[in-house]
């Protein structure tokens, strides 16, 4: 069973770049969520989904935009990264109700 | 606001040696509690989760209880063995929301 899956899992950008992250589920969840892992902080939420074309702002949603046409994918796209945009960017869904899945991440640089 | 605060690491320990990491919550109601594990490069898996007042959740040896009248949601395991080298993460869910809030984490490293 493949899950959650993130593609890519590195990047390195220059700032001022754009690019988009993208994530696969096959568990049919309704929920979709991207968040971002920076030491000491813990995982904070950037944007979130609750079905198919709807998207909804996190704790951290400025310089993302997100978008779900399918159910199964929920993209994150960075127009003008900015090296504050450094982190390890986790997806994650979920049924109705908790737990969340999580992807494996995806590490990405902004020099 | 509601925010869970837990241990800082990182933590250090030997085989067999006991494990608790702390977890106080703020929220108003009765949120959900969640103890999440994330395994060097991979992503967080569920370890635990307990809904109200006074359960106990369970796994892999590791054990948490709600705790309403302290608001906590303490992770202990009895003997640590090398592959609980991990971060480990509490969390919490509002009631009525679907979105999980979560700790900074805690590194917890066994020694052989």
């Amino acid at each position: 069973n493949a899950g959650v899956t993130q593609t890519p899992k590195f990047r390195v950008l220059k700032t001022g770049q754009s690019m988009t992250l993208l994530c696969a589920q096959d568990m049919n969840h309704e929920y979709m969520y991207w968040y971002r892992q920076d030491p000491g902080m813990g995982l904070r939420l950037i944007h979130y989904s609750v079905g198919e074309g709807t998207t909804a702002k996190g704790e951290v949603p400025d310089g993302y935009n997100v978008s779900r046409l399918k159910k199964q994918n929920f993209l994150l796209g960075l127009e003008s990264a900015a090296p504050s945009q450094t982190s390890v960017y986790f997806c994650a869904s979920s049924p109705l109700v908790a737990p969340l899945h999580f992807g494996n991440g995806t590490r990405l640089t902004v020099t | 606001g509601n925010s869970v605060t837990q241990m800082e690491g990182p933590v250090t320990l030997s085989e067999e040696a006991f494990l608790t990491i702390n977890c106080t919550y703020t929220a108003t109601g009765y949120p959900s509690l969640f103890w999440y594990v994330q395994y060097p490069g991979e992503g967080l898996q569920l370890l635990l989760k307990a809904t109200k007042a006074d359960d106990k959740g369970s796994n892999k040896g590791f054990e948490a209880t709600y705790r309403k009248e302290t608001t906590s949601f303490h992770l202990e395991k009895g003997s640590v063995q090398v592959s609980d080298s991990a971060v480990y993460f509490c969390a919490f869910q509002r009631p009525n929301d679907y979105k999980l809030s979560f700790g900074a984490g805690t590194t917890v490293t066994v020694r052989a």
